[in-house]
């Protein structure tokens, strides 16, 4: 049974550029969420995409935005890329109405 | 204030101590209660959802106090695979609708 997987691991961006990060939900689950997580602080939560729309949103500027697509997979995109976006991206998935989210291993930005 | 707020520690211990975290949320209304556990560079992991009961699994025991907004994990026995950092999260709105709300993490240091 497959876990919730991200990629790529690692990515090194430059100022102003965009980046476009991917999830795969857990088996079975349909419900994606993503989240920032600083060094040092705990994951502060972007955006919840289910039934291919985003269903709610934390407070991040419209640089970041998402899609989800048939097979429940989703993307995060970040234009316009500022040093203060490096940080560790979760993705996070569950089923339904659940409430217990299931993390991937992150991708790591770096933005120079 | 902070809606979740955490001692960040860190928490050195022996061996074979016992170890307590607190934890206070702002949000009264909040229905879900989790603890995940946190490795160096790694993904967050559930550890174990909260009720209002309290509850215990294994070595680890959680406890949810509504009238003054206080989470607490309790660890016995400590382990040195115990070391990690261990985030308080609040789901606000009880059913799913994505935002888990993080504390900053407590880091526990477990020696021989």
């Amino acid at each position: 049974d497959a876990g919730v997987t991200q990629s790529p691991t690692h990515l090194i961006k430059t100022r102003g550029q965009q980046v476009t990060l991917r999830c795969s939900p857990k088996s079975g689950h349909d419900t994606v969420s993503w989240y920032q997580q600083a060094l040092g602080q705990g994951p502060q939560f972007i955006f919840q995409y289910y039934e291919e729309e985003e269903r709610q949103r934390g407070n991040f500027p419209d640089r970041f935005s998402g899609h989800q697509f048939p097979n429940y997979s989703s993307e995060l995109n970040v234009n316009a890329l500022l040093l203060g976006d490096s940080a560790l991206y979760l993705c996070a998935s569950n089923r339904g109405q659940g409430v217990e989210q299931y993390f991937g291993p992150g991708t790591r930005l770096t933005v120079t | 204030r902070k809606e979740v707020e955490q001692d960040p520690g860190p928490f050195n211990v022996p061996e074979g101590a016992t170890v307590a975290f607190n934890c206070t949320y702002s949000n009264s209304a909040s229905q879900s209660f989790f603890w995940y556990r946190q490795d160096c560079r790694k993904e967050p992991k559930l550890l174990m959802s909260v009720y209002s009961s309290g509850n215990e699994d294994g070595r680890f025991t959680a406890q949810l106090n509504r009238a003054s907004q206080y989470i607490s994990l309790l660890i016995r026995d400590s382990k040195l695979s115990d070391s990690a950092t261990y985030l308080c999260v609040v789901n606000p709105l009880g059913v799913n609708t994505g935002k888990l709300i993080f504390g900053q993490g407590t880091t526990l240091q477990v020696k021989p």
